[in-house]
């Protein structure tokens, strides 16, 4: 069965940086591109970032270019976003999830919220 | 970048009603599409992918539509438990893009 399981969210200040991991099971990580997607309170999807297979090619949503940083370690079948000077319209339920290449499986989602 | 506009942004109908939803792009994208449905609290789930493709597992009630610029989604007779939000996305190039979502109540 093909698990996507976020984790490392939580509270943090403007200016604050976080790191969220996505564990996955069930299937071969190597095998596929994977991505970042967001939901801030009451609003729409918002795609954020994706990876290729080797890790080398990452692209992102100018709303995070150059603080956030998309990566994957297949070894620990896992893919992380390091997000860095985080501002409150970062607040949002962070998803991972496999691209084939639509989104066929999605965590269940990671809270992130930047407040003083 | 190209963008995807849904219509309507909410819609109420009855159980058993016909329902569509329309994806329009802002530039043609062949048949790069898919449809997702989220329900409150929960993660979004694939309904349907290349434009028309269904979903393993997905009800066959749900069906897609279209190509190049205008994209419908369709549940053929409503049920209680499609009351959800509806997103489209294209996914043939970056940015990947979402629709606004449609929310779908039951009246």
């Amino acid at each position: 069965e093909v698990q996507l399981v976020e984790s490392g969210g939580g509270l943090v200040q403007p200016g604050g940086s976080l790191r969220l991991s996505c564990a996955a099971s069930g299937f071969t990580l190597s095998s596929y591109w994977m991505h970042w997607v967001r939901q801030a309170p009451g609003k729409g999807l918002a795609w954020v970032a994706r990876i290729n297979l080797d890790g080398r090619i990452t692209t992102y949503a100018d709303s995070v270019k150059g603080r956030f940083t998309i990566s994957r370690d297949d070894a620990k079948n896992t893919l992380y976003l390091q997000m860095n000077t985080l501002r409150a319209e970062d607040t949002a339920v962070y998803y991972c999830a496999r691209s084939d290449p639509q989104l066929d499986y999605w965590g269940q989602g990671i809270l992130v919220t930047v407040s003083s | 970048d190209i963008e995807m506009t849904q219509s309507p942004s909410s819609l109420s109908a009855h159980v058993g009603d016909r329902v569509t939803i329309t994806c329009r792009a802002s530039q043609g994208i062949s048949n790069n599409l898919a449809w997702y449905q989220q329900k409150p609290g929960k993660a979004p789930k694939l309904l349907i992918y290349a434009a028309s493709t269904l979903q393993s597992g997905v009800p066959s009630r749900f069906s897609g539509s279209g190509s190049g610029t205008d994209f419908t989604l369709t549940i053929s007779s409503l049920q209680p438990e499609d009351v959800a939000t509806y997103y489209c996305q294209k996914y043939n190039s970056a940015p990947i893009t979402f629709g606004q979502g449609t929310r779908l109540e039951i009246k």
